[in-house]
């Protein structure tokens, strides 16, 4: 069964753009989280998406935002970058179970 | 605040060795809590995942639960250096809170 998957794997933007990252889940999990993890403020929780509706957010800004499609495929979008958005972005997949597994992340620099 | 600490190491152990991972939370509530590995440069890998009080084995791991104590540990046995990773504590509180990581370094 194929992992999570993420593109792209490397982004480099500017101050004041926007992003875009999508992941897509191991076939069959509706469960998917997104994670950003700096080297200071360790993984930190951004919000999670289950079919198609979000269901928990953590504490960022209103500049992150997520939205998952029918086909349980995720996208999530940085309006307005900023230098400390620079990190790597991490998408993970839940079974109904309860077992949640990493995609390979997004390293973003933010120039 | 809802926390989750972990000690940051370094944890260093010979080869062959137990290596033990702790990690303490917050909130008494919670209920799921996992354990994950992260090679330098790599996404956290899965290692164990465990929601009932006592111990999960899982081949060389074992996860220890206490939540009267809030607390979970990770065993490692005979260690090896392919170990050596940061290893991080998760507890889902319907938002997943990781600890800072412990570095392990398993010494030939």
């Amino acid at each position: 069964k194929a992992g999570v998957t993420q593109t792209p794997r490397y982004l480099i933007k500017t101050r004041g753009q926007q992003v875009t990252l999508s992941c897509s889940p191991i076939s069959g999990h509706r469960s998917v989280s997104w994670y950003q993890q700096t080297p200071g403020q360790g993984l930190q929780f951004l919000f999670e998406y289950f079919s198609e509706t979000q269901r928990n957010k953590g504490n960022f800004p209103g500049r992150f935002s997520g939205r998952q499609f029918s086909n349980s495929r995720s996208e999530m979008n940085v309006s307005t970058l900023e230098l400390g958005d620079s990190a790597l972005y991490l998408c993970a997949s839940r079974s109904l179970a309860g077992e949640q597994f990493f995609g390979p992340g997004t390293r973003l620099t933010v120039l | 605040q809802k926390e989750v600490e972990q000690n940051s190491g370094p944890l260093s152990v010979p080869e062959g060795a137990i290596a033990s991972l702790n990690c303490t939370y917050s909130d008494r509530g919670s209920q799921s809590f996992f354990w994950y590995r992260q090679y330098s440069g790599k996404s956290p890998e899965l290692i164990m995942f465990i929601y009932s009080n006592g111990d999960k084995e899982d081949g060389r791991f074992t996860a220890q639960l206490n939540k009267a104590s809030q607390y979970v540990s990770l065993l490692i046995r005979d260690s090896q250096p392919s170990d050596s990773a940061t290893y991080l504590c998760a507890v889902d509180d319907n938002d997943m809170r990781f600890g800072a990581g412990t570095r392990l370094t398993v010494k030939p």
